[in-house]
């Protein structure tokens, strides 16, 4: 068990609509990360947010949102979804920014786009 | 343009022996390795890590090399076992906050 939490486990929606990805980070880490995992490809960086700011940005669409909250949770956004948004998404904590930090993954969560 | 490449999608190994796990960038850039191991319906987990001032670290059973010249790191486990069977990432990250995956090495050790 990292210490990272990741809800829902399961998410199953339909084109066109919206959803939130929540992630708690393990005690004491400032930091979280969103990567996206299709079927046919590695992990993709999407944002970083470390103390409630956005830090870097990756391959993240326009359609998708984030934050990071006082409490250091994070929310992934995913508007106007589309079948290829279909991947596990996951999200991680460090305890710094710097790209030496080690990050700790939390277990993910499927979302199937119908 | 994949800036970090991991050829070799699956792996299958002796138990006892020496699995090498490869992963090649592009991006001169980046100056800290780290690689992750995945078991199913889980999310990766630490294993080991290399700054680009040094070419070898060690941990335990595994061992990480790094080629700055040829862009080139390996992941070095001696001696395997059955539960190190997982998919194994090289994750490549630089000082301008790139953080970049590859595509994963299915590693399965065999009894």
């Amino acid at each position: 068990d990292s210490g990272v939490t990741q809800t829902p486990k399961h998410l199953i929606t339909a084109t066109g609509q919206r959803v939130t990805l929540r992630c708690s980070p393990r005690s004491g880490d400032l930091s979280v990360y969103w990567y996206q995992q299709s079927l046919d490809q590695g992990l993709q960086f999407l944002i970083q947010y470390y103390n409630g700011e956005e830090r870097a940005k990756g391959n993240i669409l326009e359609r998708f949102s984030a934050q990071q909250f006082p409490d250091l949770h994070s929310e992934l956004n995913l508007s106007s979804l589309e079948l290829g948004d279909s991947a596990l998404y996951f999200c991680a904590s460090s305890v710094l920014a710097v790209n030496t930090d080690t990050q700790y993954f939390g277990p993910g969560t499927r979302l199937t786009v119908l | 343009d994949q800036q970090v490449k991991q050829n070799s999608p699956s792996l299958s190994v002796q138990e006892g022996r020496i699995s090498i796990l490869n992963c090649d960038y592009t991006n001169s850039m980046f100056d800290y390795f780290l690689w992750y191991k995945k078991y199913p319906a889980e999310g990766p987990t630490f294993l080991i890590s290399i700054s680009s001032i040094k070419d070898k670290n060690e941990d335990g059973r595994f061992t990480v090399f790094l080629n700055k010249s040829a862009k080139h790191l390996s992941l070095h486990i001696v001696p395997s076992q059955p539960g190190d069977s997982a998919v194994y990432f090289c994750l490549s990250s630089g000082s301008a906050r790139q953080l970049t995956f590859g595509s994963g090495t299915q590693l399965t050790v065999l009894p």
